[in-house]
């Protein structure tokens, strides 16, 4: 089993559209959660950390439920820029304390159409 | 302020060559990452320096891999030699604390031929 779990997408929706991504992961030891977005040949980058709580950012909400394991990212009233791979990403404690191995998910592919 | 910068941002090579692959991170960080994307596949921690001490390296796929940070400043990825499944892009990344946002480079993409 993959340790972080995304549907490939590709998602393709309208300008202004709703669109939902999810996210399971398999180690009930990770600490830490984000979603980063790629574009086409281009580096990750982070998009926003995501908490039990729930966050939101702008036209952006993302959710985390522990006990399912599962994270979640919803993008409202989409736009053109949003197209790319969305990546869900987490970190956990390993060895020694050390949280800096981030594992990823393959990505979500959107595209946002006129 | 100047991002993660990797060299070379393209290397076409032959199996059984040597390649060294170069990051500098952003001016104060610490923790400096590698990771590797083979095509098809997600993205793979590497390896992850604080300063010049390798933290932790359980990523490494093999003994032809060898990572170095001398002076905790910029650092080194040689594939030596390398092989066909070597190809794919290599990101570096670097974070001012762990954990923390790591910020990635763009990465460098590996053929090998």
């Amino acid at each position: 089993r993959k340790e972080v779990e995304q549907d490939p997408g590709p998602f393709n929706v309208p300008e202004g559209a709703t669109v939902a991504f999810n996210c399971t992961y398999s180690n009930s030891a990770s600490q830490s959660f984000f979603w980063y977005r790629q574009d086409c040949r281009k580096e990750p980058k982070l998009l926003m950390s995501v908490y039990s709580s729930g966050n939101e950012d702008g036209r952006f909400t993302a959710q985390l439920n522990r006990a399912s394991q599962y994270i979640s990212l919803l993008i409202r009233d989409s736009k053109l820029s949003d197209s790319a791979t969305y990546l869900c990403v987490v970190n956990m404690l390993v060895y020694g304390g050390s949280q800096g191995n981030l594992i990823f998910g393959k990505g979500t592919k959107l595209s946002v159409k006129p | 302020e100047a991002g993660v910068t990797q060299f070379p941002s393209h290397s076409v090579i032959e199996k059984g060559q040597t390649v060294t692959l170069r990051c500098d991170p952003i001016s104060g960080h610490d923790n400096l990452y590698w990771y590797r994307r083979v095509m098809g596949k997600e993205i793979k921690f590497l390896l992850h320096f604080v300063k010049e001490s390798k933290q932790d390296e359980s990523g490494m796929p093999n003994n032809r891999f060898l990572a170095e940070r001398t002076g905790g400043t910029y650092s080194t990825l040689k594939v030596q030699p390398a092989e066909l499944e070597d190809s794919g892009v290599y990101f570096c990344a670097s974070s001012q604390v762990t954990p923390g946002e790591q910020f990635f480079g763009p990465g460098t993409r590996l053929t090998v031929l």
